[in-house]
């Protein structure tokens, strides 16, 4: 089946840093992913969709210029959280899609101290 | 280890009928239980979640699921199905705790056929 990377699976930085966080479709391609942001016991919120060689929508409330997407190529899509602040310590998790059907990375622990 | 079986991966209901989508699960701890919907070519969204407090969830839409921890289900259902009801449902489970790793569990999901 198709099987979604992400990496890293955990990352701890310092208040003011940036940190990509990249998503891989490994075995297809994906025009479109999308990422989600989830805090503990909360569901998951999607806060844009990435589409390849274009620019990113996102949703309402979601920062674009603090939370950077690109979407290079058709198997990677990467998110930069810029000048990162301990609220935005959270799970965010990617997922790819395949003729309209979902795959879902494993998601990355982001610590921001 | 933790799991999600979603026991459908196609689901065909006339519009006006019952909807029953089914999920079960298996979990180490305390889980966080969700079910989400996929309309074509869009992100999930949020239909109902269960996290420890009442077993029965209402979400939106008219739909509800029930927690049975006896049977490790938490089936969605609505009581009439309509057309805009189609499209592709996910169960999943979700645990969380300071000393240990996330863990958030996809099902494969279930897709939803409404009947004219």
């Amino acid at each position: 089946g198709a099987v979604v990377s992400q990496h890293p699976s955990r990352v701890i930085c310092k208040s003011g840093t940036s940190v990509k966080i990249e998503c891989r479709s490994l075995d297809f391609q994906a025009t479109t992913m999308f990422w989600y942001r989830q805090f503990p016991k909360q569901s998951l919120m999607l806060m844009a969709t990435s589409n390849e060689g274009s620019k990113a929508t996102y949703e309402q409330g979601v920062e674009k210029d603090k939370f950077l997407i690109n979407h290079a190529s058709l198997t990677l899509s990467t998110l930069t959280v810029t000048s990162a602040h301990p609220e935005d310590s959270s799970f965010y998790i990617c997922s790819a899609l395949s003729y309209n059907e979902q795959f879902f990375g494993p998601g990355t622990r982001l610590t921001v101290l | 280890a933790q799991s999600v079986t979603q026991l459908d991966s196609h689901v065909s209901v006339s519009e006006g009928t019952p909807v029953l989508l089914r999920c079960n699960y298996s979990s180490s701890y305390s889980p966080s239980l969700f079910w989400y919907v996929q309309h074509p070519n869009k992100g999930l969204q949020l239909l109902l979640k269960y996290t420890s407090a009442a077993t029965l969830v209402k979400g939106i839409n008219g739909f509800e699921a029930e927690f049975k921890k006896s049977e490790t289900s938490f089936h969605l259902t609505k009581p009439s199905a309509h057309m805009s009801d189609a499209a592709e449902y996910f169960c999943v489970v979700s645990e969380s705790g300071v000393n240990r790793d996330d863990k958030i569990i996809f099902g494969k999901g279930t897709r939803l056929h409404i009947l004219p």
